[in-house]
């Protein structure tokens, strides 16, 4: 199995709604990532973990609050956005191999949250 | 801080033309350089990875080569189809896991 797997595949939700993104690979990686990609823009890096501990968070609101409940499962929860946070919600995962320059990401389809 | 472009934005080109996708990047201390393809609200695929230390990657109709010192890579893909339509984008990777990515370039090719 090498793929990764994200529900749901849409998602609207107003800016009082509570919601979670889930991500799940079952290819034995041991680092996962979040990214959000604005349209026609390239995905920029949210969260990073490694051995299911959250290794990087690059300077996100406390409205997302990423989870990892397990090797294989990432969670994204959203509470109190904003319509700026609309955009495709990417998840990856890669083989925690550090320093070695062998890291090749996998991604999944994405989640396209709409915030009204 | 790592800066990561993409030239050009967007190419339009006949099927069966051979093209070239230029990336640089501003500081060469990478661990490894990915091109990626995307297709309109999907995700990414990796097509490439250069690690530091070598020069080029080949797979199939695809070329990728690195330049560490002046901060380059080019993206070769021979005898485009339509089916290579999409946005290509590269990524450097300063240190483990952090993937930077360019703009991409969006590719069209005409039956």
């Amino acid at each position: 199995d090498t793929e990764v797997t994200q529900t749901p595949k849409h998602l609207v939700m107003g800016m009082t709604n509570k919601k979670s993104l889930k991500c799940e690979q079952h290819m034995g990686h041991r680092a996962m990532y979040w990214y959000k990609q604005k349209a026609k823009k390239p995905p920029e890096l949210m969260f990073v973990y490694s051995y299911e501990k959250l290794s990087i968070n690059e300077s996100v609101p406390s409205r997302f609050s990423p989870e990892c409940p397990n090797s294989s499962l990432l969670n994204l929860h959203l509470h109190a956005l904003q319509p700026e946070d609309s955009a495709l919600y990417l998840c990856a995962s890669s083989p925690y191999v550090t320093g070695t320059g062998l890291e090749t990401q996998y991604f999944g389809p994405g989640t396209r949250l709409l915030v009204l | 801080k790592q800066e990561v472009t993409q030239i050009p934005a967007a190419l339009s080109v006949p099927e069966g033309e051979n093209l070239v996708l230029n990336c640089s990047f501003t500081d060469s201390a990478i661990y490894n350089l990915q091109w990626f393809r995307q297709d309109p609200g999907k995700g990414l695929t990796s097509l490439l990875l250069i690690q530091s230390s070598q020069r080029e990657q080949t797979s199939g109709r695809l070329n990728a080569s690195l330049d560490k010192s002046s901060g380059r890579s080019t993206l070769y893909i021979a005898a485009s189809q339509p089916g290579d339509s999409a946005t290509y984008l590269c990524a450097v990777d300063p240190r483990s896991n952090m993937l930077t990515f360019g703009g991409g370039t969006r590719l069209m090719v005409k039956p």
